[in-house]
């Protein structure tokens, strides 16, 4: 079965960019839509975007002007990149996969990686 | 956005009652509405997607129900290790929204 693990520093400074990456197993990246989450410690869940199958991303509005999403299908990875972050960029992130059914468009998360904690901080 | 509400945002119940937890929307989705479980250190895992389909895999005192703004997660007889926290997101559109998230304990 798919499965998916996050992986990059966990202490980036204030004001550099965040890199993140995805590693997918048990499937192809190029067969399915993705996705990158993050919760700030002991806080809810604020989506940051979709990467679809033909290159194309989604990103929440609250984040467009800094985020990044992008696919590197000869590693079967895709990574974030989330620049000039604050301490407010402290969160773990996560990596999931979008599934959608083409009929209906009704779609969730499944699975999801593991997640990693990144802390802004100097 | 669409907003999304949990409610209670936490509940303390014994082994073996059901419980109940609504998340309501701010607008119609439909039922582009999924659940969640967290537990401590854990990733979210589905539970529930679309509305009232169960996950392979998961314990079928889990179900799900409704359409439109209201839709509810019910757990028929809890268990210890259904301890954790709940989470409903809506995918109706982007961007894809959460609700704050349902804290049970165990009594």
């Amino acid at each position: 079965q798919v499965q998916l693990q996050e992986s990059g520093p966990g202490l980036v400074k204030p004001s550099e960019t965040l890199s993140l990456t995805c590693t997918v197993s048990g499937g192809s990246i190029s067969s399915y839509y993705w996705s990158w989450i993050r919760q700030p410690p002991g806080k809810g869940l604020e989506w940051i975007g979709y990467l679809y199958n033909n290159g194309n991303t989604d990103y929440n509005p609250s984040l467009k002007s800094r985020v990044s999403i992008s696919a590197d299908t000869s590693k079967n990875q895709f990574s974030l990149k989330l620049s000039s972050v604050t301490a407010a960029d402290t969160a773990v992130y996560y990596c999931a996969r979008r599934i959608a059914v083409p009929s209906t468009g009704l779609n969730w998360l499944n699975p999801w990686g593991q997640g990693t904690l990144v802390t802004v901080s100097s | 956005d669409i907003q999304m509400t949990q409610s209670p945002s936490s509940l303390s119940a014994s082994v073996g009652e059901r419980v109940t937890i609504t998340c309501r929307a701010s607008q119609s989705i439909s039922t582009y509405l999924n659940w969640y479980q967290q537990k401590p250190g854990k990733a979210p895992k589905l539970l529930i997607y679309s509305a009232s389909s169960l996950q392979s895999g998961v314990p079928s005192r889990f179900s799900g129900s409704g359409s439109g703004t209201d839709s509810t997660l019910t757990i028929s007889s809890l268990q210890p290790e259904d301890f954790a926290t709940y989470y409903c997101q809506q995918s109706y559109s982007t961007p894809v929204t959460f609700g704050g998230g349902t804290k049970v304990e165990i009594k």
